[in-house]
């Protein structure tokens, strides 16, 4: 039973560049979330997507934009990246996009902004 | 801004000791999750508190789920080195969506 999956592990950008990055939520799981986590810091939650729709969004600016495909998985991308865009990016996966389901995170893509 | 305040924010002890670490909310969630978090890793999910007053023991943990739902505790017995992590508390308000606090970081010294 394969849990969630994100690619890249790492990655490096500089200032100014766009990136892409992807999720892949467990099986059976049907709504992803994405959440920023700086160092030192909790997770901040960016935002949420079910039936390929954006359902709940943080206090994120308009650079951040995500995709979920047919299948569930799911694309974050930031444009126009900042220095302080550096963090962890976590995506987390549920069964459906309210209650109390249990969410299960990825390991994550770290992000260097250089 | 932090919904959740942990408290101790770091906490170092001798293996065999027991720990209590803390999770304090103004609000009231629905439910309130404890994950762990080691380096390089995302954090792993270990309960789920539902119920005000709820308590879950899995293994040496304990969670307490507040009467208000607004806070929650975690209580280690024996604590053994992999304890060792970060602890994280997250609340939801019934849409999925977590607020998590910044974590208890704690050191199990053998």
């Amino acid at each position: 039973d394969a849990g969630v999956t994100q690619s890249p592990t790492h990655l490096i950008k500089t200032r100014g560049q766009q990136v892409t990055l992807r999720c892949s939520p467990k099986s059976g799981h049907d709504t992803v979330s994405w959440y920023q986590q700086a160092l030192g810091q909790g997770p901040q939650f960016i935002f949420q997507y079910y039936e390929e729709e954006e359902r709940q969004r943080g206090n994120f600016p308009d650079r951040f934009s995500g995709h979920q495909f047919p299948n569930y998985s799911s694309e974050l991308n930031v444009n126009a990246l900042l220095l302080g865009d550096s963090a962890l990016y976590l995506c987390a996966s549920s069964w459906g996009p309210g209650g109390n389901q249990p969410q299960h995170f990825g390991d994550g893509t770290r992000l260097s902004i250089l | 801004t932090q919904l959740l305040e942990q408290s101790p924010q770091f906490l170092s002890i001798q293996e065999g000791e027991n720990l209590t670490v803390y999770c304090n909310s103004s609000s009231v969630f629905s439910s309130l999750q404890w994950y762990r978090q080691e380096p390089g890793e995302g954090p792993v999910l270990l309960v789920t508190v539902v119920t005000g007053g709820e308590v879950k023991k899995l293994k040496r943990l304990t969670f307490q789920f507040g009467d208000a739902r607004k806070d929650s505790s975690l209580h280690i017995t024996a604590a053994q080195t992999g304890d060792t992590g970060l602890y994280l508390c997250a609340g939801s308000y019934g849409n999925n969506r977590l607020a998590f606090g910044k974590g208890n970081q704690v050191v199990v010294i053998p």
